[in-house]
């Protein structure tokens, strides 16, 4: 069945790195989303992206999705503490259900 | 901003007890979803239901599980038998358009199951 992997598992950074999280699946998706997970909170959506090559940004958090349509990456720019938690992707295969991928957690030092 | 409601928000229940965990989703979606996600880990499709059936499910959803429209509003998720290992978070989710294009999925603040 359709598989997403996501690395790395944990990520700590110094407040003001950079962070970047990679998404692969074993399937061509038709989209992909991105959710952050608080601690002890519920996948709120951040974005879609459906195009091939697309690229968008969220002020400091770039997503871009691959010609193959699938992988997928998370960058966010000088991360700030505000930007913990879990970082999950999610694709759409040729089913109507969403799979996630094990999500990454990143963990900030002020 | 519509949300997606569950309750209970959080249920200890007793191993071979039967639980009920329901849902309102957003109110003009057509495509419904629970998933769970057991402490620490990934979260994981375990239904999806449109047009008052089941489209799709996982191998987690086996027998012991089942879903119901039963009013047009409310979305339930109904466990027969609980077992120490269906303790998790489980999260309603909601999407308004059958096409993949506008895809997006709203999820609930989740119903947290301990089973003791």
């Amino acid at each position: 069945g359709q598989q997403v992997m996501q690395i790395p598992q944990y990520q700590h950074v110094q407040e003001g790195e950079d962070f970047t999280t990679y998404c692969n699946s074993s399937t061509t998706l038709s989209n992909i989303q991105w959710y952050k997970q608080r601690p002890g909170g519920h996948p709120v959506f951040l974005i879609q992206l459906v195009k091939s090559g697309e690229v968008k940004k969220q002020k400091r958090l770039t997503f871009q999705f691959g010609e193959a349509k699938k992988n997928s990456s998370l960058h966010i720019t000088a991360t700030q503490t505000t930007d913990v938690g879990t970082y999950f992707c999610a694709g759409t295969g040729p089913s109507q259900k969403l799979v996630f991928g094990q999500g990454t957690r990143l963990t900030i030092n002020p | 901003e519509p949300e997606v409601t569950q309750t209970p928000s959080h249920q200890v229940t007793q191993m071979g007890q039967e639980v009920i965990l329901r849902c309102v989703p957003i109110s003009n979606h057509l495509y419904f979803y629970w998933y769970r996600q057991i402490l620490g880990q990934k979260v994981e499709f375990l239904v999806s239901f449109y047009n008052n059936e089941i489209s799709e499910k996982s191998e987690i959803f086996d027998d012991q599980f089942s879903v119901e429209r039963p009013d047009g509003s409310n979305f339930t998720l109904k466990i027969r038998s609980t077992k120490l290992e269906d303790s998790a978070m489980y999260f309603c989710a909601s999407r308004r358009f059958v096409s993949d294009r506008r895809n997006t999925i709203y999820f609930g603040e989740g119903s947290w199951l301990t089973v003791v």
